[in-house]
């Protein structure tokens, strides 16, 4: 399986930009296509879908997040973090199966 | 708008099964694979398996072949997972997924299963 490492946590402040990394054991990347995906979630609630395929903003997401990478190493970027953003973000691949997770990133305030 | 509820939690005791579901609504149910997740209490997220509701196709996470079945009703458009020889380790709280292209753009709240005698 695909291995995804995240940092545990990252301390911000708000208005701040907040980089949050994951690296996968091998390439998730198909030709064009980064098959990286990141959710968001917030204690007692479900995973929110932020971006999929590494840059691409999920309906309804607003454009102070943005994803970047390839290959391995890939980046989602909260900026200016506000306050409604603490939360755990979680790097996901889908380039073999299983679809694995990484470990999650708990955003917290500085 | 796309909708996944799922079934309240249950506590089981070790040994035993149990079956949880997830009603979809906002959607044809038959066009998109469903996918379910565990996560154990304050750690990440697994990929357990997913179910294409249209022929009843499954593909798993080998981890959890034997362990887990999924099925559907197509007429009440609702996907189940059912558990089976339940363990501690199985407690957690599973989710199920609308699969786009296996990333997960909708998500049920959720389904708190506790494993105790």
């Amino acid at each position: 399986d695909i291995v995804l490492t995240q940092s545990p946590a990252l301390a911000v402040s708000l208005g701040q930009r907040a980089t949050i990394s994951c690296r996968a054991s091998q390439s998730v990347s198909i030709s064009r296509y980064n098959l990286m995906h990141w959710y968001q979630q917030k204690p007692g609630q479900q995973p929110k879908l932020l971006i999929y395929r590494a840059s691409n903003l999920a309906s309804g997401i607003p454009a102070r997040f943005s994803g970047s990478g390839s290959g391995t190493d890939f980046t989602l970027t909260i900026n200016p973090v506000q306050a409604d953003d603490i939360a755990t973000y979680y790097c996901q691949q889908s380039r073999e199966s299983p679809p694995t997770f990484g470990g999650g990133t708990k955003l917290e305030l500085k | 708008q796309v909708k996944l509820l799922q079934s309240g939690a249950a506590l089981v005791k070790p040994g035993a099964s149990v079956k949880m579901s997830c009603k979809a609504s906002g959607y044809t149910f038959t066009d998109y694979w469903v996918s379910w997740v565990k996560q154990s209490h304050g750690k990440s997220l697994e990929w357990i398996g997913e179910i294409y509701p249209n022929s009843g196709a499954t593909n798993f996470n080998e981890k959890f072949k034997g362990k887990a079945t999924l099925t559907v009703d197509k007429s009440t458009s609702t996907a189940y997972m059912e558990l089976s020889r339940l363990t501690s380790e199985d407690s957690a709280i599973y989710y199920c997924t609308r699969t786009g292209t296996r990333w997960f753009a909708y998500w049920g709240q959720g389904t708190l299963v506790t494993v105790s005698s």
